[in-house]
């Protein structure tokens, strides 16, 4: 009875690839996150999405190209992966400001 | 350009001791505070929030105390358990821009038995 659940929790793979990372959340909220925790361990947020409109795009590389099929569920494509792109990726939803975001469990990165 | 920071990178107590949290900002807009607790491989969870008209806000063990004149907030766990043992991320929301947490780099506790 996962609140916010990504799949998959690691992901190793080669650089260059272009891999996918799926959300989902069951709490009915309006907004999602994207999140990155880097080696420094700072979490910074990359996109947020609301009923799923983009409304964050925080410096991204153009390689990185969020989707949101329906406000359940916001998905992170990766194409042509870096070694730079190691992280641990979460994903969380809100209801807004003043609320509390849910975080997922995260997705472990790895670029080869 | 850290806005939120939590400038010791770990905590060391005794079971039943007093554990404080800190954590300074920077930006004069934030008005929503969050502390957040993170396991290893675990995503962060939620513990306590405190809104800029408050001062001091409680939940059991867990105490947030805002000083907004010095932008600083602390976090009391009293008494501590072996199970606090975990990262704790301070988060700030600002008002009036768009929706989002920034994260201090964290913090680790270590609550010894």
């Amino acid at each position: 009875d996962t609140a916010v659940s990504q799949t998959p929790k690691y992901l190793v793979t080669q650089m260059g690839n272009d891999k996918s990372i799926k959300c989902e959340q069951n709490l009915g909220h309006d907004t999602m996150y994207w999140y990155k925790q880097d080696s420094k361990k700072f979490l910074k947020i990359m996109f947020s999405y609301n009923n799923k409109e983009l409304i964050i795009n925080e410096t991204v590389p153009n390689r990185f190209s969020p989707k949101s099929p329906d406000k359940a569920h916001l998905n992170l494509h990766i194409n042509s992966l870096e070694l730079g792109d190691s992280a641990v990726y979460f994903c969380a939803s809100s209801q807004g400001r003043g609320t509390v975001w849910d975080f997922g469990p995260g997705t472990r990165l790895l670029v080869l | 350009d850290q806005q939120v920071k939590q400038n010791s990178p770990s905590l060391s107590v005794q079971e039943g001791r007093i554990s404080i949290l800190n954590c300074d900002y920077t930006n004069s807009m934030f008005d929503y505070f969050l502390w957040y607790k993170k396991y290893p491989a675990e995503g962060p969870t939620f513990l306590i929030s405190i809104s800029s008209i408050k001062d001091k806000n409680e939940d059991g063990r867990f105490t947030v105390f805002l000083n907004k004149s010095a932008k600083h907030l602390s976090l009391h766990i009293v008494p501590s358990q072996p199970g606090d043992s975990a990262v704790y991320f301070c988060a700030a929301s600002a008002r009036g821009g768009s929706e989002k947490l920034v994260f201090g780099k964290g913090m680790k506790l270590t609550v010894n038995p």
